[in-house]
Order: C-alpha cells, then structure tokens, then sequence
C-alpha cells in the first residue's frame, strides 16, 4: 500500500497571505500525482494532474510543482481570499489502478 | 447535466442491519470507486472497479460489498459485518478503464453520511 503525506495538517492565514503546503509519496514507480480542492459540503474538485518530473501548473492564483525524484509536490496560494478556504488534497496514482489519498490540509482564510 | 449522483445524502440505519448506498453516473466513465472518510482522516479506497461486471477490493473492503452490472451504476452495500459503518462515503468514476491514461483524474459525487443507532 503506497503511503501519502501532506502537511501541515491545517493552516490558518490572513486574507491577502500567500501559503504553500506539502504532498510526500513514494518516487518508486511514479505514475501521476492529484491535487483537490474540497470546500465544505461539496464535492472534492480536480485542480490539476501531474505526471512528469518538473512539472508546474497553474489555475489562477493556484499553482503546483512536482517533484518525481525525491517525490514529492508543493501548492501554493498567492494573495489567499476567504473561497480558497477548504481542505487540500493529493492523491497518487497507484500504478495505474487507483488512487492514494493523502490525509488533506485544512486551510482556512480569515478576512 | 452530467455528473455524479448519491442517494440519499443522509441515510440512518440501525444496528445489524445491512443497507445500500446508490452512485450513478452519466459521463460514461469506466471506471467507478467508493472512498470512505472518517473525521481527521483521509479518502480510503472500500471498492473500486475498471469494467463492467468487474471489481476490485480496496484496503478496506471487509463487511463491504458492491456489484457492477452496469456500466452508470456502482452500488455499495455495507453489511452487518462492518463493525464501524457510521461514516461519509464518497463515490467517484474515471474515465480510465483497463487501459487508462496517466491524465484520467476522478470525479467525485456529493457523498452519503451513513448514521448506524
């Protein structure tokens, strides 16, 4: 069973604060890394796929890197809003099959 | 509209008794999954299945069952055997099948909270 951690566990930043957090899994047999987006009462929303070493993406003020090699991913928030709060997830591809998922970080926003 | 349903969005049942919990999808995904999450911790695999009539057990699959006759639908039973049913279960589907691209991320329904008295 492939082990996924992210940190912190939960986060509070002021609104305009910019904030990252951490995804580890395990490099060997990399497939592709998820990260979501679950706000409160809704469904978790895909914010982006990663499948190569290097690999950035950007959604807005959202972006992530990825890290194959020592395995692991980074999100960042630019200029956090009070709608970015919910919990953060990532999840690795478990060779193809099905996912992994890390246990979230919380991020909360205060205006 | 295409998407994800789960039915009922609360659902409580008493003790011993198995119960049912529905996920239909119309985006004719292949591949189907049940996830349960409980306070603190993260999404954990129960079942997942690639192809109709086919399905797979997850890391939690014990006092859990599922069928896959169709290919828009993915029923989950938790039976009496589930020593610990009281959870919220989420329900997802993938375009990937057997023979999936690295891309195919999951889509998630808006989940069932299951109350066992």
């Amino acid at each position: 069973i492939l082990n996924v951690e992210q940190s912190p566990q939960s986060l509070h930043v002021q609104e305009g604060d910019s904030t990252n957090f951490t995804c580890s899994f395990p490099s060997s047999n990399f497939y592709a890394l998820h990260w979501y987006r679950w706000e409160t009462a809704k469904s978790p929303e895909a914010l982006f796929v990663m499948t190569l070493n290097g690999d950035e993406k950007k959604k807005g003020r959202i972006s992530a890197t990825l890290n194959t090699k020592e395995g692991y991913s980074y999100l960042y928030i630019k200029g956090s809003q009070p709608e970015d709060s919910a919990t953060y997830l990532c999840a690795s591809d478990n060779y193809g099959q099905n996912f992994v998922f890390g246990p979230g970080t919380r991020l909360s926003v205060l205006p | 509209d295409g998407g994800i349903t789960q039915s009922p969005k609360y659902l409580f049942r008493k003790e011993g008794q198995n119960v049912t919990l529905s996920c239909e999808q119309n985006l004719n995904h292949d591949a189907m999954y049940w996830y349960r999450q409980d306070p603190g911790q993260g999404l954990r695999l129960i079942y997942y299945s690639q192809i109709v009539n086919d399905f797979q057990k997850g890391d939690i699959a014990e006092g859990y069952s599922v069928s896959r006759e169709k290919k828009e639908s993915f029923p989950l039973t938790v039976t009496s055997a589930q020593k610990n049913p009281t959870a919220f279960y989420l329900c997802a589907s993938s375009k990937r099948g057997l023979a999936g691209a690295h891309e195919d991320t999951q889509y998630f329904g808006p989940g069932t909270r299951l109350t066992v008295l």
